[in-house]
């Protein structure tokens, strides 16, 4: 079955230092790879995607992912936090054969310190 | 602002209660997905509606039901509610079948139950 993995539940990384934020799925062939942001009392937000292609995408805000096959990873990036961007983050999955839900990591909560 | 929009922001209800959430769709997007998001379950799929009729289902109990009308809103129908019901429920909508994965998230509608 189609699984996802965020394997840290909180970050703690200073304002103006690079994040990377881990990903692991668990799929046969190439899923469709999302990331979702969620602000305290705030919805889902899509900061980025990958559906084929280039595999590193590019985002909102100054994120950016890395899909890579061999690992079966998809890590989020960003070059330098700010304050702003404490918030919980979700990686998700898409698959035609398993239907068309997207199935959501356990999310990392990102704590941003000054 | 994702272009989705979901009714009421809160509810309290008792247990037993019958509720109903309403959400609206991005202009032009067909398809209208239904989540629950739990401490203990995380991001769950629930149900997805396309262009009025029901498409995939998830882990949805037999007590809730859901429907899309013809004008595309939607509305999740949670009956004989129980204390482990609480969560925040989330609608998403995509444009369909041509990029079924692409989903956007309304603000949610957090669920107390007493």
């Amino acid at each position: 079955a189609q699984s996802v993995t965020q394997p840290d539940i909180h970050i703690t990384v200073s304002e103006g230092a690079s994040l990377e934020l881990r990903c692991n799925y668990s799929y046969g062939a190439t899923p469709y790879l999302f990331w979702y942001v969620q602000s305290p009392g705030q919805g889902l937000q899509l900061l980025l995607k990958y559906f084929s292609g280039d595999t590193l995408v590019q985002g909102i805000k100054g994120f950016e992912a890395e899909f890579k096959r061999s690992q079966s990873s998809f890590n989020l990036r960003k070059p330098s936090v700010h304050w702003s961007d404490a918030a919980e983050y979700f990686c998700a999955v898409g698959a035609m054969e398993y239907g068309n839900k997207l199935v959501f990591g356990a999310g990392t909560i990102l704590r941003v310190k000054s | 602002d994702s272009g989705v929009t979901q009714t009421p922001k809160h509810l309290i209800t008792a247990t037993g209660q019958r509720v109903t959430l309403r959400c609206s769709p991005r202009s032009g997007d067909l398809s209208v997905y239904w989540y629950q998001q739990s401490l203990d379950q995380g991001l769950q799929f629930l149900i997805q509606y396309y262009n009025g009729e029901e498409r995939a289902k998830g882990n949805i109990l037999e007590r809730f039901s859901a429907q899309q009308f013809p004008d595309l809103h939607s509305e999740l129908n949670l009956s004989s509610l129980e204390l482990g019901d609480s969560a925040l429920y989330f609608c998403a909508s995509s444009a369909g079948l041509a990029a079924p994965y692409e989903q956007y998230f309304g603000p949610g509608t957090r669920l107390t139950v007493t």
